[in-house]
């Protein structure tokens, strides 16, 4: 199974800031990684695929980069409403796998 | 609007049986691959099990092969996981969702607790 490596597992940022969450593949998955948010009482909600492409209804300040190994998930300018839990997860190869999760906290 | 409902989770001792539901609304149900998602308390994300659109095809974490199985009925437009043999480790929040390879849609989750 390819193994994600997340990092980092907490991150404290203020409204406005960006910030930049990473992903590590045990081994080159091209360019499919998803990213997710996970907040409570909400369900979770596909925000990235393929990399960068953004799924529809995903505001332009998430953008996501990287092939092969590596990959970054930035967002600029956070809203209060961007606060939670972001995981990263490959669909390049069965099973799809996860990353242990980013918790993005206000600072 | 995409909606996915679960339900049938709750209590269950180990060794024994419980099948989750989920009903699909908002969407052609039977063009869709789908899956089981779970997250054990204070854990990540761990894929489950994946449906082909045609129920043709489907594919088990090796953990869970042979105890869950995952089934579909178009008809209904309605997802099912049968757990059998239940452990403690199946402990978890089940979520529902669409597509194959990445998650695009995702049910609000039913908790499952496997205790004597």
């Amino acid at each position: 199974d390819v193994q994600m490596t997340q990092s980092p597992s907490n991150l404290a940022a203020s409204p406005g800031e960006s910030v930049s969450i990473n992903c590590k593949a045990s081994k080159s998955i091209s360019k499919y990684l998803a990213w997710y948010q996970q907040k409570p009482g909400k369900a979770n909600k596909l925000l990235i695929y393929s990399g960068s492409t953004l799924q529809s209804g995903t505001p332009s300040r998430f953008s996501g980069s990287g092939s092969g190994t590596d990959f970054t998930l930035t967002i600029r300018n956070l809203e209060p409403e961007d606060f939670g839990l972001y995981y990263c997860q490959q669909h390049s190869e069965y099973p799809p796998t996860f990353g242990s999760g980013t918790k993005l906290e206000i600072k | 609007e995409v909606q996915l409902v679960e339900s049938g989770g709750g209590l269950v001792q180990p060794g024994r049986s419980m099948q989750l539901s989920c009903a699909a609304s908002g969407f052609i149900f039977s063009n869709y691959g789908m899956a089981w998602v779970r997250q054990a308390p204070t854990r990540g994300l761990e894929w489950v099990a994946t449906i082909s659109y045609d129920g043709s095809n489907t594919y088990h974490r090796d953990s869970v092969k042979g105890r869950l199985t995952v089934s579909r009925d178009n008809a209904k437009s309605t997802l099912y996981l049968q757990m059998n043999s239940l452990r403690s480790e199946d402990t978890a929040t089940y979520y529902c969702t669409s597509g194959g390879y990445y998650f695009d849609y995702w049910g609000q989750g039913v908790m499952v607790t496997v205790s004597s």
